[in-house]
């Protein structure tokens, strides 16, 4: 399977946009980039997802390279809830939510 | 709607006890998942399944055993606690199994084996 590398841990303040950098120099044409974020003592939760072009949502923005070696969840304007560990993670367009790998991610520290 | 719902929260087991671990979703999901994850790491699955009746085995499943006699439930059991097992459990649901189905997860039991 193909596997994602992120930073262990960010950080960046307040108000401030933040780019989370994702590594995938082995996804394969069919594979899904999908993001979730897991805020202290909750569940993880979808944030967004995408496959060749760059995509936008209430919650973030999400650029993918040209050559879809990598990708970049943006943050357009950090507040203080955003602070969590963010999973980069691939997905195939029928493979099932059993073979998903949520790694350990990048720790987001948002400084007031 | 109230999505996924887990419950205890908390619980505290002695080594050797047995316990379950109750998952209920409200979004008429077929699939729903269980995961563990360990102090300071990703997920690990442990049992999904894909409807009713249906069940399989994750990356993890020694020591557990699961049901899933309707589409809303699914709970998860322990029936010799061990210390290994000292984790947080995350139950998640999804619609279906493609890439345009994303997992919607309760917020977890924290349970401690001693």
């Amino acid at each position: 399977d193909a596997k994602t590398t992120q930073p262990n841990s960010m950080e960046s303040n307040e108000e401030e946009p933040v780019h989370l950098p994702c590594n995938h120099s082995t996804i394969s044409g069919t594979d899904y980039i999908h993001w979730y974020r897991q805020l202290p003592s909750q569940g993880p939760e979808y944030v967004i997802h995408g496959l060749t072009s760059n995509v936008n949502n209430r919650m973030a923005s999400l650029a993918i390279a040209e050559d879809r070696k990598s990708s970049t969840l943006i943050l357009h304007r950090a507040t203080l809830r955003d602070a969590a560990v963010y999973y980069c993670i691939l997905r195939g367009i029928i493979q099932g939510a059993q073979k998903l790998v949520f790694g350990q991610g990048t720790r987001l520290t948002i400084n007031p | 709607n109230a999505g996924v719902t887990q419950t205890p929260k908390f619980r505290i087991l002695k080594i050797g006890q047995s316990m379950t671990l109750q998952c209920a979703q409200d979004m008429n999901h077929n699939y729903m998942y269980w995961y563990r994850q360990d102090p300071g790491m990703g997920l690990k699955l442990i049992y999904y399944s894909v409807g009713a009746g249906i069940t399989d085995k994750g990356e993890v499943p020694n020591g557990y055993n699961v049901s899933r006699s309707t589409t809303e439930d699914f709970p998860l059991r322990l029936e010799l606690a061990a210390p290994s097992q000292t984790s947080v459990y995350f139950c998640a649901s999804s619609y279906g199994s493609s890439y345009n189905s994303p997992l919607h997860f309760g917020n977890g039991t924290r349970l401690t084996v001693t």
